[in-house]
């Protein structure tokens, strides 16, 4: 089955600063690949997604890099702020099943100020 | 906005009873998903369900779990016969369509089993 690498496990910035985030999976049928944002406490919330069709996305401070023949994929967080703290998850999924998503282990990002 | 709601969001109980935990996906969507995540841990994919059967299942669920949909509105979580390691936060998530959707989650149902 697939599964999903993710490092680094905590990242610590300045405010301002860039962080990224990578990802690798297993599954070349992958084809979809959103990244998840869960603050303390509450649900994961999807910031981003890419499909296997595209090698960049991107929103505002917020990219998503994919490829394909590397089987890996990355996020980018440009003039980083307090509030980007959180743990942030990527996860693939495979668009022939039923959609089930496998998750990296999770990022804990946090910002300084 | 439209939210996947969870019940109760926190549920404790003795090792060896049963639980089953709740949740409301958005109306319009038709693909649900059980996903757990113990503290500290990933988010692990539990089960998928599709026109009122399963449609995919990981290795976590054995027989000790189900799902139904009761009526068009709940879709549920049951774990026969708890055991310590079940304690986590299970989250519920829908979709409109499978595969490269966004997945909605729900804000989690915290079990603690003692």
């Amino acid at each position: 089955g697939e599964n999903v690498e993710q490092h680094p496990s905590t990242l610590s910035v300045q405010e301002g600063d860039s962080a990224v985030i990578k990802c690798t999976y297993s599954d070349s049928a992958s084809n979809y690949f959103p990244w998840y944002k869960q603050e303390l406490g509450k649900r994961p919330q999807l910031i981003i997604d890419i499909r296997s069709n595209v090698g960049e996305k991107k929103d505002q401070r917020i990219a998503v890099t994919l490829n394909k023949t590397a089987k890996h994929f990355s996020l980018h967080i440009t003039e980083t702020q307090p509030e980007d703290s959180a743990v942030y998850f990527c996860a693939a999924g495979d668009g022939g099943s039923q959609g089930n998503l496998i998750f990296g282990k999770g990022t804990k990002l946090s910002v300084k100020p | 906005e439209p939210e996947v709601t969870q019940t109760p969001s926190h549920q404790v109980t003795q090792m060896g009873q049963e639980v089953i935990l709740r949740c409301v996906p958005i109306s319009n969507h038709l693909y649900f998903y059980w996903y757990r995540q113990i503290l500290g841990q990933k988010v692990e994919f539990l089960v998928s369900f599709y026109n009122n059967e399963i449609s995919e299942k990981s290795e976590i669920f054995d027989d000790q779990f189900s799902v139904e949909r009761p009526d068009g509105s709940n879709f549920t979580l049951k774990i026969r016969s708890t055991k310590l390691e079940d304690s986590a936060m299970y989250f519920c998530a829908s979709s409109v369509y499978r595969g490269l959707n966004e997945q909605f989650f729900g804000p989690g149902t915290r079990l603690t089993v003692l």
